[in-house]
């Protein structure tokens, strides 16, 4: 798997908008980029997923480097309830079966009053 | 919002016994799956499921891990003999199909203790 890299960790004030950055200069061409986060003692959680262009969600908006190499998610107005965990992963959607998701160690965010 | 359910969310075991952990995936989902986490590293997949079968299985789940589906809506790990090592939090996923847009839905896991 090609792999992701993300600090380890970040800070924000509530209210504010974060970015958050991933770098994955061997991506493939059939690579999408997936977000998920954690928040404490949960399970993993869909953030948003794209190939080449900017997509947005009610979470999320996920911005994409014009060579792919890297990413960056926004959260546009953090609360304490996005204090979490956030993984970048990037899955090859062209295998024969859902492939896995490999998690690294993400990023924590951590929001601050 | 469909939701991947699992039970126990907490068991403990005794060393050497049998578990079993049991995961409702989203009723329309074909792709299963089992990750685990052990407390403070990352999240790690063990095992994917797909029309009755393994599809694919880390070098984690070796004979003392088992998978089935029992009757079209359960999804079990059984886990033969448990070890002090398998103490971790067990994830169970399921996703539709290929590429399907809202990714994998991940149950809050069965926080699985061995004593």
């Amino acid at each position: 798997d090609a792999k992701t890299t993300q600090p380890n960790s970040m800070e924000s004030n509530e209210e504010e908008p974060v970015h958050l950055p991933c770098n994955h200069s061997t991506i493939s061409g059939t690579d999408y980029i997936h977000w998920y986060r954690q928040l404490p003692s949960q399970g993993p959680e869909y953030v948003i997923h794209g190939l080449t262009s900017n997509v947005n969600n009610r979470m999320a908006s996920l911005a994409i480097a014009e060579d792919r190499k890297s990413s960056t998610l926004i959260l546009h107005r953090a609360t304490l309830r996005d204090a979490a965990v956030y993984y970048c992963i990037l899955r090859d959607e062209n295998t024969g079966t859902a492939s896995k998701l490999t998690f690294g160690t993400g990023t924590r965010l951590q929001v601050t009053l | 919002e469909p939701e991947v359910t699992q039970t126990p969310s907490h068991q403990v075991t005794q060393m050497g016994q049998e578990v079993i952990l049991r995961c409702v995936p989203i009723s329309n989902h074909l792709y299963f799956y089992w990750y685990r986490q052990i407390l403070g590293q990352k999240v790690e997949f063990l095992v994917s499921f797909y029309n009755n079968e393994i599809s694919e299985k880390s070098e984690i789940f070796d004979d003392q891990f088992s998978v089935e589906r029992p009757d079209g809506s359960n999804f079990t790990l059984k886990i033969r003999s448990t070890k002090l090592e398998d103490s971790a939090m067990y994830f169970c996923a399921s996703i539709a199909a290929r590429g399907q847009i809202y990714g994998y839905t991940f149950g809050s896991g069965t926080r699985l203790t061995v004593v």
